[in-house]
């Protein structure tokens, strides 16, 4: 199973990036979404497609429908400039899957 | 909140062996499926291998199959990976995270270098 992201978003500050994450049905599947930001290991900033952790702030939003599912980071602030992964349990072959990840950076 | 340190990585000549462990610092550690994921340098995450809560359900990528061993000590709260066979291109970063199908807390990594 194969999760496909753009290599990069640009979006100004107090702007909304959105960051998409494909794959073959993937509405059949739960996606999470991490955030690295340079030098630091990954945060968990959306679970089962629509979910936040505790202490994520509800700027980040997650969707899922079709063959894409999207994290939306509203309100964008010079803090949210990172790295984002999808992921997805592939029960099939119980392997974790990430997307190639997309650089988000804030103009 | 589970807190995570990795250990045990460093300089190996290819075909050489390291054994990374991951310490949690959770009393309920043996209710949680934990994950190893790693990151080449400049590169993305790429998911290593999982274990099951009790130990019994044990999961590789391709790419380390027959050449990683997960295991895990309930009774230590750690989770170690045995990393054999290396090759130049396992050098990486490597994470330890807990849970499986999502992963909601992770080590701050320990670095595997393998160069002869």
């Amino acid at each position: 199973y194969v999760l496909t992201q753009p290599p990069s978003v640009s979006v100004a500050p107090g702007q909304t990036a959105k960051i998409t994450c494909g794959g073959h049905n993937i509405e059949t599947k739960s996606v999470h979404w991490y955030q690295q930001r340079p030098g630091q290991a990954p945060v968990l900033v959306v679970y089962d497609d629509t979910n936040r952790p505790s202490g994520i702030p509800e700027r980040f939003s997650g969707s899922n429908s079709g063959n894409t599912a999207t994290l939306t980071v509203s309100r964008v602030q010079s803090g949210d400039e990172a790295d984002y992964y999808c992921q997805v349990w592939d029960n099939n072959i119980d392997h974790v899957i990430f997307g190639g990840g997309t650089k988000l950076t804030v103009l | 909140e589970v807190r995570l340190l990795e250990s045990g990585g460093g300089v190996v000549k290819p075909g050489g062996s390291l054994r990374l462990s991951c310490a949690a610092s959770t009393l309920s550690f043996s209710d949680y499926a934990m994950s190893w994921v790693r990151q080449a340098p400049g590169k993305g995450l790429e998911w290593v291998a999982a274990i099951s809560a009790g130990g019994e359900g044990i999961y590789y990528a391709n790419s380390v199959k027959g050449r990683f061993t997960i295991s895990r000590d309930n009774s230590k709260n750690t989770v170690y990976l045995q990393v054999s066979g290396l090759r130049v291109e396992d050098t990486a970063v490597y994470y330890c995270a807990k849970d499986q199908e999502y992963l909601d807390s992770w080590g701050q990594g320990t670095p595997v270098t393998v160069s002869s």
